[in-house]
């Protein structure tokens, strides 16, 4: 069964400090590998997405990381602002005849001053 | 551009009740799709559409419909609506698959049915 888990579900942490999340997947045949971010109240953005090939990719203090052989991905977020504070997405996309988009449950991040 | 735009943004339904979602995006997009988020869950696919006037079903398209007459507008229809369907609505959009590209997502309805 295709499945998308993240860890932890939901974190608090300081501002200024740095931290990861967590996604692992059972989801065949891979395509590709997305990272949402979802502020309260509006709809996911994407922040990056990496396929098979891509190992590790950056938008700003996000940096996601794919490793295709443990079908592990991670989400790090250098020097934590308030603005972080969110709930982060986890997504796989399934190709072939049975292609679809798989989400995470997410994990609630709490970025306190 | 004003991207993808949602309305209502709050919504209480009594059982058995009817309305419809409205979703419009003014990128141009093919593609656009219907989402529900639960608390605690992951989102679920309803609907989507892959141009005007062709729409498809998703994982949980029971109890909705949807038509695309044109490439701006995707509503979502309740006809009867029961508890079970209180749930966040997200409508989204993209220029191709949503399998390989961005997609663009509205900021969400929020409906409860009593």
């Amino acid at each position: 069964k295709n499945q998308v888990e993240q860890s932890p579900q939901s974190l608090i942490i300081l501002e200024g400090k740095n931290c990861t999340l967590q996604c692992n997947y059972t989801v065949s045949p891979f395509s590709n590998l997305r990272w949402y971010k979802q502020d309260t109240g509006r709809g996911p953005v994407s922040l990056t997405i990496m396929t098979f090939s891509e190992n590790t990719k950056s938008n700003g203090r996000y940096t996601a990381t794919l490793d295709a052989d443990t079908k592990q991905s991670s989400l790090h977020i250098t020097a934590s602002q308030l603005s972080d504070s969110a709930s982060y997405i986890c997504v796989v996309s399934a190709t072939g005849n049975t292609g679809k988009l798989i989400f995470g449950q997410g994990t609630t991040l709490q970025v306190k001053p | 551009n004003a991207g993808v735009t949602q309305t209502p943004k709050f919504r209480i339904l009594k059982i058995g009740q009817s309305m419809t979602l409205q979703c419009t995006q003014d990128m141009n997009h093919n593609y656009m799709y219907w989402y529900r988020q639960d608390p605690g869950m992951g989102l679920k696919l309803i609907y989507y559409s892959v141009g005007a006037g062709i729409t498809d079903k998703g994982e949980v398209p029971n109890g909705y419909n949807v038509s695309r007459s044109t490439t701006e507008d995707f509503p979502l229809r309740l006809e009867l609506a029961a508890p079970s369907q209180t749930s966040v609505y997200f409508c989204a959009s993209s220029s191709e698959r949503a399998l390989t590209d961005t997609q663009y997502f509205g900021p969400g309805t929020r409906l409860t049915v009593l």
